[in-house]
């Protein structure tokens, strides 16, 4: 199994609703990444998980709250957003230095928070 | 802090012809030169990578080369079909500092049938 899983496709919310997002890897992964990006724009690092401990979160609003319960599975929790948070959000799982190897992306969900 | 430029921003060539993208990096400690390829309405996948110690590397249609001397790195599709129309990143990262890799802007590749 070579695929990054993310459901669900598409996920509209009001701001003052509580959604999570999920991912999924059987690669034996163990670095896995939460990125955002914008349209026409590359992807943006939010938070990355390291042997399911958070390794970077970068400086990201906490209204959005990363979890790894497991070595396959990577969550994003999401409360109190706003609009400018709709955007493409992207999973990614790599080998665990990094750095040095190339990542493997889900197909993302796309946001639209109204 | 370290950037990678990403030239050009919208490529247009006729189906056959050959497409190029340079990427210029700034961190001179950067070892790992991923590109990946993004179609819409999916997320980017790994297309081909080098690393440092390598010049050039070649997988059927597509060839990426390496300068470190000047950090430029570019890929060069040769034959294109209108399914390779997509968005190109490029990418920099060090194999031992951490996970953070930077990316180019990236390159809308359009190929005309």
């Amino acid at each position: 199994d070579t695929e990054v899983t993310q459901t669900p496709k598409h996920l509209v919310m009001g701001m003052t609703n509580k959604k999570s997002l999920k991912c999924e890897q059987h690669m034996g992964h163990r670095a896995m990444y939460w990125y955002k990006q914008k349209a026409k724009k590359p992807p943006e690092l939010m938070f990355v998980y390291s042997y399911e401990k958070l390794s970077i979160n970068e400086s990201v609003p906490s209204r959005f709250s990363p979890e790894c319960p497991n070595s396959s599975l990577l969550n994003l929790h999401l409360h109190a957003l706003q609009p400018e948070d709709s955007a493409l959000y992207l999973c990614a799982s790599s080998q665990p230095t990094g750095g040095g190897y190339g990542y493997t992306f889900g197909s993302g969900t796309r946001l639209t928070v109204v | 802090g370290e950037n990678v430029e990403q030239h050009p921003s919208t490529l247009s060539v006729q189906e056959g012809d050959s497409a190029v993208i340079k990427c210029t990096y700034s961190d001179s400690a950067s070892n790992y030169f991923p590109w990946y390829k993004q179609e819409l309405g999916k997320g980017p996948q790994l297309i081909i990578d080098i690393r440092s110690n390598v010049g050039e590397k070649k997988d059927q249609r597509i060839a990426v080369t390496l300068n470190k001397t000047a950090k430029h790195f570019s890929l060069h599709i040769t034959e294109t079909q209108p399914e390779d129309s997509a968005v190109y990143f490029c990418a920099a990262s060090r194999s031992t500092g951490g996970f953070k890799t930077i990316f180019g802007a990236g390159t809308r590749l359009f190929v005309k049938a």
